[in-house]
C-alpha cells in the first residue's frame, strides 16, 4: 500500500508570499502530524490531528501557520507571509491512532524562502 | 516539558563494527515510549526501533538493540555490524502515554567507513 505522501517535494518562494503545503496520510490513519525540520536544528512539532477532535495547535510558531485537515484524510499547511526563517523541511506523519502506535513519515516538503 | 539531548553530533564506524549512539532525555512521567529514527539523504524517516518504558526488557530489532536504563534517563542505540546502508541521521525521540506529539533529540549523523 502508498505511504505517506507529501507535495510538492521542493518550493522555492519569495519572501512575503504565502504557501501551501500538502499532505496525503495512509489510507486508514486517524492522526495525523506536522513537523518542521529547520536546518542545524532537530524537528520540532507544529500541529496535530485526531479524527473529528479540535487539533492540538500547541506547536504552530507564529499566527501566519495555519492547517486544516479535509475529510479526515488529506491535510494542508498554510504559512501565510513567508519569512526566510520559514527555510525548512515540512514533514506530514500519519498514524493509525494514537499512543503507542508508530508514526508513518513522508518524504517532506523542502521550502526554500529567498 | 520533556526533552530529548543527542550528545553527539556526529559518530563514524567501520563497516562490520559495532557503534552505539547515546540519548537521554528528561521527563516527569513513568509511562512513556521512546524511539529511534532513521533518516537517509531522502528525508524520509524510518523507524529502527520502540521500547515501551514499562518493559524492563531491552528492546532488539536485528541488529539494532537498545540499552535502555530507566533510572538513568538513557536510551541509546546499538547497531552490530554496521552496514553502508546504515549511514544516516539518527533521532531518538520520546512521547508520552497521553501524548501524541513526538520530541525528538538533535540527532546523530553516522558515517560508515568501508
Amino acid at each position: 500500500g502508498a505511504g505517506v505522501s507529501q507535495s510538492p517535494s521542493n518550493k522555492v518562494t519569495e519572501k512575503g508570499k504565502d504557501v501551501e503545503l500538502r499532505c496525503d496520510p495512509i489510507s486508514g490513519h486517524t492522526a495525523l502530524y506536522w513537523y518542521r525540520q529547520s536546518l542545524g536544528q532537530g524537528l520540532e512539532f507544529l500541529i496535530y490531528f485526531q479524527g473529528n477532535s479540535a487539533p492540538d495547535k500547541s506547536g504552530l510558531p507564529s499566527d501566519r501557520f495555519s492547517a486544516e485537515r479535509t475529510g479526515g484524510s488529506v491535510s494542508t499547511l498554510t504559512i501565510q507571509r513567508t519569512q526566510q526563517e520559514d527555510s525548512a523541511v515540512y514533514l506530514c506523519a500519519s498514524s493509525l491512532i494514537t499512543g503507542a502506535h508508530e508514526q508513518f513519515f513522508g518524504p517532506g516538503t523542502r521550502l526554500t524562502v529567498l | 516539558a520533556q526533552t530529548v539531548t543527542q550528545s553527539q553530533p556526529e559518530m563514524s564506524v567501520q563497516e562490520a563494527e559495532t557503534v552505539t549512539l547515546s540519548c537521554t532525555y528528561d521527563t516527569s512521567e513513568s509511562d512513556y515510549y521512546l524511539f529511534w529514527y532513521k533518516q537517509p539523504p531522502s528525508r524520509q524517516m524510518i523507524l529502527v526501533i520502540r521500547q515501551e518504558a514499562y518493559k524492563q526488557q531491552n528492546a532488539t530489532e536485528n541488529r539494532f538493540s537498545v540499552n535502555f536504563q530507566k533510572a538513568a534517563k538513557s536510551f541509546s542505540l546499538k547497531i552490530s555490524d554496521s552496514q553502508l546502508g546504515d549511514a544516516a541521521m539518527y533521532f531518538c525521540a520520546y512521547r508520552n502515554n497521553a501524548g501524541n506529539m513526538l520530541t525528538f533529540g538533535g540527532g546523530t549523523r553516522l558515517m560508515v567507513k568501508p
